[in-house]
C-alpha cells in the first residue's frame, strides 16, 4: 500500500491563479480530510468526506472546494490563490468516521504552497 | 465549537528521563476521542495514542501514556525513557461528533543527548 498521497509536494503560485492539490489513497478508507498548517500553528480542517459524493465544511473553507467522485481520491481546488493561503496542506483519510470505529486518521506528506 | 490548548509552546529533557506534555480542551460532549501526534521536521504526522473518552483507563502505548482527566478536562502526555528520535512537534487534537478534528498549537519538544 502506497498510503495517501499527495502531489506536488511544492507549489508556487501567482495571487489569481488557480491549482488544484491532489490527494489519493489506497486503503479504501471512508473518511478524508484537507488540512492547512500555517507556521507556528496546528492543522486545521478545511474540508471533509465521509464518502463518494458526500463533502462538507471544516473550520477554514473560504477560497477552496472539494469533490469526492470516487472513494480513492479527495482534490483541493483553489479558485483564486491569495498570499493568505500561503501554508502547508496535508491530506488525510480513516477507515471509517464513526467516532467508535477505527477513526485513526493517516496522514499524507503534505504540499507546501507559496502563494506570491 | 471545541477549542484545544497546549500551554507549553516548547519543552526540553534530558536523553533517559521522563517529561510531560499538556493540553486541555474545552468541550460541552459526553463521547469523544482525543489524540496525541508526532511531527518531526520531516512533516509526516505520526499518530502516537489514542484515548477513548467512555474509557476510564489510561491509555499506554510502549514509552508514552497519557494522563486524562476527563472532569478537569485535561489529556497530558507522557514520555518515559526519552530518546533523541523523540525530538519532535507534538499536537494533542480533539475528535468530535461532527467528524471533525480540531488541533491544539503543538509544543516543540527538544531532547538533550
Amino acid at each position: 500500500n502506497a498510503g495517501v498521497t499527495q502531489t506536488p509536494k511544492f507549489q508556487v503560485l501567482k495571487t489569481g491563479q488557480s491549482m488544484t492539490l491532489q490527494c489519493a489513497q489506497d486503503m479504501n478508507h471512508e473518511y478524508m480530510s484537507w488540512y492547512r498548517q500555517d507556521p507556528g500553528m496546528g492543522l486545521r480542517l478545511i474540508h471533509y468526506s465521509v464518502g463518494a459524493g458526500i463533502t462538507d465544511q471544516g473550520e477554514v473553507p473560504n477560497g477552496y472546494n472539494v469533490s469526492r467522485s470516487t472513494t480513492e481520491d479527495f482534490p483541493l481546488r483553489l479558485l483564486s490563490a491569495a498570499p493568505s493561503q500561503t501554508s502547508v496542506y496535508f491530506c488525510a483519510s480513516s477507515p471509517t468516521y464513526l467516532r467508535r470505529g477505527n477513526n485513526e486518521q493517516f496522514f499524507g506528506p503534505g504540499t507546501r504552497l507559496t502563494v506570491l | 465549537a471545541q477549542t484545544v490548548t497546549q500551554s507549553q509552546p516548547e519543552m526540553s529533557v534530558q536523553e533517559a528521563e521522563t517529561v510531560t506534555l499538556s493540553c486541555t480542551y474545552d468541550t460541552s460532549e459526553s463521547d469523544y476521542y482525543l489524540f496525541w501526534y508526532k511531527q518531526p521536521p520531516s512533516r509526516q504526522m505520526i499518530l502516537v495514542i489514542r484515548q477513548e473518552a467512555y474509557k476510564q483507563q489510561n491509555a499506554t502505548e510502549n514509552r508514552f501514556s497519557v494522563n486524562f482527566q476527563k472532569a478537569a478536562k485535561s489529556f497530558s502526555l507522557k514520555i518515559s525513557d526519552s530518546q533523541l528520535g523523540d525530538a519532535a512537534m507534538y499536537f494533542c487534537a480533539y475528535h468530535n461528533a461532527g467528524n471533525m478534528l480540531t488541533f491544539g498549537g503543538g509544543t516543540r519538544l527538544m531532547v538533550k543527548p
